[in-house]
């Protein structure tokens, strides 16, 4: 199993331009979490679905973040415009429906915004 | 106010030491589970604890969940440099939707040769 792929692994963008980040989850996982990181802040989720539909995005800070998965194996967090302070690790992670599953992680997109 | 306190913050020892951090709450947790997450990669599942006052050994770390179900501890033996890393507590509340994990700050740990 290739675990959960994220691209692109790095991306500097220039204040006020749109950023788009990637996910493919591991296989018959059915619920879909995006986590952004920062020292400042630690690990924060951001929004999560289940069965393709979001279920919790309180942690979205903005309504220039969203995020749309229009499939099982594929979900995109997209940022417009962005701002320095969006300047983070964004993670994508995976698991099956319950709460004791595991969550098992990407390996993140770092997002630098100049 | 973090909902999963994590202490210490940031711990140095040396190779061979033992070492003990902690995950605490004043909420109930239905499960808590640990990661470790190294540098440029995702944090990855080390252990979920489910039932209070449960133990478990994974070679030389051992992780215990409390009575009341709201902290826990992580308890390396003779360190070695390869456990140098970030370690995040994470808990789905007993009323929360199934799958949300709130994550602890984390302990970054340092083990030198």
């Amino acid at each position: 199993d290739a675990g959960v792929i994220q691209s692109p692994r790095h991306e500097v963008t220039e204040m006020g331009q749109e950023v788009t980040l990637r996910c493919k989850p591991i296989s018959g996982h059915n619920s879909l979490f995006w986590y952004r990181q920062t020292m400042m802040r630690g690990l924060e989720l951001l929004i999560y679905f289940n069965n393709n539909v979001p279920i919790d995005d309180s942690g979205m800070p903005e309504d220039r973040f969203s995020a749309k998965m229009p499939n099982a194996s594929f979900s995109t967090l997209k940022i417009q415009p962005s701002e320095p302070r969006d300047s983070a690790v964004y993670f994508c992670a995976s698991t099956t429906t319950g709460g004791r599953s595991p969550l098992h992680f990407g390996n993140g997109t770092r997002l630098t915004v100049t | 106010t973090q909902l999963l306190e994590q202490s210490p913050q940031f711990l140095s020892i040396q190779e061979g030491e033992n070492l003990t951090v902690y995950c605490n709450s004043s909420s109930v947790f239905s499960s808590l589970q640990w990661y470790r997450q190294e540098p440029g990669e995702g944090p990855v599942l080390l252990v979920t604890v489910v039932t209070g006052g449960e133990v478990k050994k994974l070679k030389r770390l051992t992780f215990q969940f409390g009575d009341a179900r709201k902290d826990s501890s992580l308890h390396i033996t003779a360190a070695q440099p390869g456990d140098t890393g970030l370690y995040l507590c994470a808990g789905v509340l007993i009323d929360t939707n199934a799958g949300k994990s709130t994550f602890g700050d984390g302990t970054t740990l340092t083990v030198k040769p």
